[in-house]
């Protein structure tokens, strides 16, 4: 069975800081990950695939299958980025196991 | 396009009661999903569909049935409700390749 694990419940940075959210995963396959973000009581929003290699609002997410990880960064956190973020992985049948969560704080 | 449609919004329930809760996608996407949010737990699945005219068991299934009699169509049920199913419910869907679109949830107290 597929795995995520988000170790921080709560991080909390000044602006300005780099921020990191851990998320490492198990799976046995080749994995297929994504970092959601979710705004005060908003729906979740799709921030990054790890195959589109790509960077959101500043954000990016490298896939390290050595240590099995998907860290999601950011050099200068803003005020805006304070929200939930969600790591998942697809599997099977097309579903997304999602991690606990970790919510970002940003601090002026 | 409204993308994913969930309704309703908000619902306070009696223990024992029933209700639907229906989500609605206008992407002609084949999959669906029901997911539950609780606090320090993250989203976890309930059912989900892989095509019109099927089901499956997710993670948490106990306490609800699901229905997709349309592909555009996905309701969640629960017969007789439970306080430990007071949550925030979202729907979501996917085609194959793509990431998941989510509705915008809804928030289910029983008491």
């Amino acid at each position: 069975a597929q795995r995520v694990t988000q170790p921080e419940k709560l991080l909390s940075v000044f602006k300005g800081a780099p921020v990191e959210l851990k998320c490492n995963y198990s799976y046995s396959g080749s994995p297929e990950l994504f970092w959601y973000v979710q705004y005060s009581r908003q729906r979740l929003q799709l921030l990054l695939r790890h195959i589109s290699r790509e960077s959101i609002k500043g954000f990016t997410a490298d896939l390290n299958k050595g240590e099995t990880s998907f860290h999601l960064k950011k050099p200068f956190a803003q005020e805006e980025d304070s929200a939930m973020y969600y790591c998942a992985s697809r599997g099977g049948g097309n579903k997304l196991t999602f991690g606990t969560g970790t919510q970002l704080k940003v601090e002026l | 396009n409204a993308g994913v449609t969930q309704t309703p919004k908000f619902r306070v329930l009696k223990t024992g009661q029933s209700m639907t809760l229906l989500c609605a996608q206008d992407m002609n996407h084949e999959y669906m999903y029901w997911y539950r949010q609780d606090p320090g737990m993250g989203l976890r699945l309930i059912h989900y569909s892989v095509g019109e005219g099927t089901t499956a068991k997710g993670e948490v299934p106990d306490g609800y049935n699901v229905s997709r009699l349309k592909k555009q169509n996905f309701l969640l049920g629960l017969e007789s409700a439970a306080p430990s199913q007071t949550s925030v419910y979202f729907c979501a869907s996917t085609a194959t390749g793509y990431g998941y679109t989510f509705g915008s949830g809804t928030r289910l107290t029983v008491v």
